[in-house]
């Protein structure tokens, strides 16, 4: 199996900084996704990366290192509308991906 | 409007009964998926397919059958529904990157 670990719960506080790590044990996959979900809606792309470093969209930056099998997503100038629960996912080729159990972030004013 | 839509929304039906969720694409994407989605197991892959008449079990495909004779459309059936698959079940289509994109989603509930 691939064991992509999540943390279950994190709290930040709006407009600060929050970084969401992702752990893994695999090597083979096309790319590393992340989802933002909010409660009872679908999954929506966030951020992907394919080769290691940083990748940076707006308020949102994702990381990858695949010889350490760790990725994180930083999430910036955080605003309530950010409470959601992100997915980290392996993956990316005819068999789809792979998730984690999901981060449940809760935004404070 | 482009995009994957799928239908019903929300859907009850009793134990043994044979239900099929709708999932339709327009962006032409060759791959789709199945998941469903429960609390303490995150989405779970049941079936994908990588293009009309290609399918291929995932993780969790006991109880499921798909069919892919277009492009567009991939629909799921449970042959005999029992209570174990009361869940959320989202259809997913990917482009050439391996980015997927999710319909809205669908709620069973098996009684």
């Amino acid at each position: 199996g691939q064991n992509i670990d999540q943390p279950t719960e994190m709290t930040a506080t709006e407009g600060a900084i929050v970084q969401i790590n992702c752990t893994y044990q695999t090597s083979g996959f096309n790319g590393l996704f992340w989802y933002q979900q909010h409660a009872g809606e679908a999954p929506t792309f966030l951020s992907y990366n394919v080769l290691d470093g940083l990748e940076e969209k707006g308020r949102f930056s994702s990381f990858l290192s695949r010889s350490k099998g760790y990725s994180y997503l930083l999430l910036k100038e955080l605003q309530m509308k950010d409470s959601a629960s992100y997915l980290c996912a392996l993956g990316g080729g005819a068999d789809g991906l792979t998730f984690g159990k999901g981060t449940h972030l809760i935004i404070q004013p | 409007d482009a995009g994957i839509t799928q239908s019903p929304r929300y859907k009850i039906t009793e134990t043994g009964r044979q239900v099929t969720l709708m999932c339709h694409q327009t962006w032409s994407h060759s791959y789709m998926f199945w998941y469903r989605q429960d609390l303490g197991h995150g989405l779970r892959l049941i079936y994908y397919s990588a293009a009309a008449d290609i399918t291929d079990k995932g993780e969790v495909p006991d109880g499921y059958v798909v069919s892919r004779s277009k492009t567009e459309n991939f629909p799921l059936t449970l042959e005999s529904a029992t209570r174990s698959q009361t869940s959320v079940y989202f259809c997913a289509s990917s482009d050439p990157e391996g980015t997927a994109f999710f319909g809205q989603g669908t709620r069973l509930t098996v009684v």
